[in-house]
């Protein structure tokens, strides 16, 4: 299974874009990059996904490099709501088709501050 | 509709005592995970259903812990004869496990054990 590398901690301003990078240069070819976040006290929500392409959706924006070895969370407006743990994973093989479970790493401790 | 609901919230037992732990997924969802987080730690994965096939239980620290699924509804995560390191939020989560990338899980509040 491919692993993930993610700093630690990162510091926004509100109304500023966050980008949160994510490392996974072990990646094969037919793993998908998924994020999710935490948000303090609660389960982790899912985000956003990719295999190759840039994505964006109304949460945030996933850019990946073309060589697929690391990738980029943006949330281009951060608000106060949007501190939480943000986790990148890559989605392992599946044992049984359709049920694939989530390895999650240490993730990126993100704040937004006012 | 209502999203994946676990119960109960908060749980605390003595060092030795069973322990069953429940999730209710969404309906209609066929996959169904369990994870652990200790206390600033990131999720880890214990065990999950698909449907009517065998569940991978590679997950599982110890064979204290089992789980059972009622069809593709309830499922009870067990935790037998409890340790102060089974302390850790418990988290449930479904999805539709209809295959390919689109498979968004959907995790539950968790439940905090605190193992005395």
């Amino acid at each position: 299974d491919a692993k993930t590398t993610q700093p630690p901690s990162m510091d926004c301003a509100e109304g500023r874009a966050a980008n949160l990078p994510c490392n996974h240069s072990t990646i094969s070819g037919n793993e998908y990059v998924y994020w999710y976040r935490q948000i303090h006290s609660q389960g982790p929500q899912y985000i956003i996904h990719g295999l190759k392409n840039n994505e964006t959706n109304e949460m945030a924006s996933l850019i990946i490099t073309e060589d697929r070895k690391s990738s980029t969370l943006i949330l281009p407006h951060a608000t106060l709501r949007d501190t939480a743990v943000y986790y990148c994973i890559v989605r392992v093989a599946a044992v049984y088709q359709g049920a694939q479970k989530l390895v999650f790493g240490q993730g990126t401790r993100l704040t937004i501050n006012p | 509709g209502a999203g994946v609901s676990q119960s109960p919230s908060n749980k605390v037992t003595e060092k030795g005592k069973d322990v069953e732990l429940r999730c209710d997924p969404i309906s209609g969802h066929t996959a169904l995970y369990w994870y652990r987080q200790r206390l600033g730690q990131g999720l880890e994965f214990l065990i999950y259903f698909q449907g009517n096939s065998a569940p991978d239980k590679s997950g599982l620290p110890s064979d204290r812990f089992s789980a059972e699924r009622t069809g593709e509804s309830v499922s009870t995560l067990t935790i037998q004869r409890t340790q102060q390191e089974d302390s850790a939020v418990y988290l449930c989560a479904s999805s539709l496990g209809s295959g390919g990338a689109y498979n968004e899980q959907f995790f539950g509040p968790g439940t905090r054990l605190t193992v005395l």
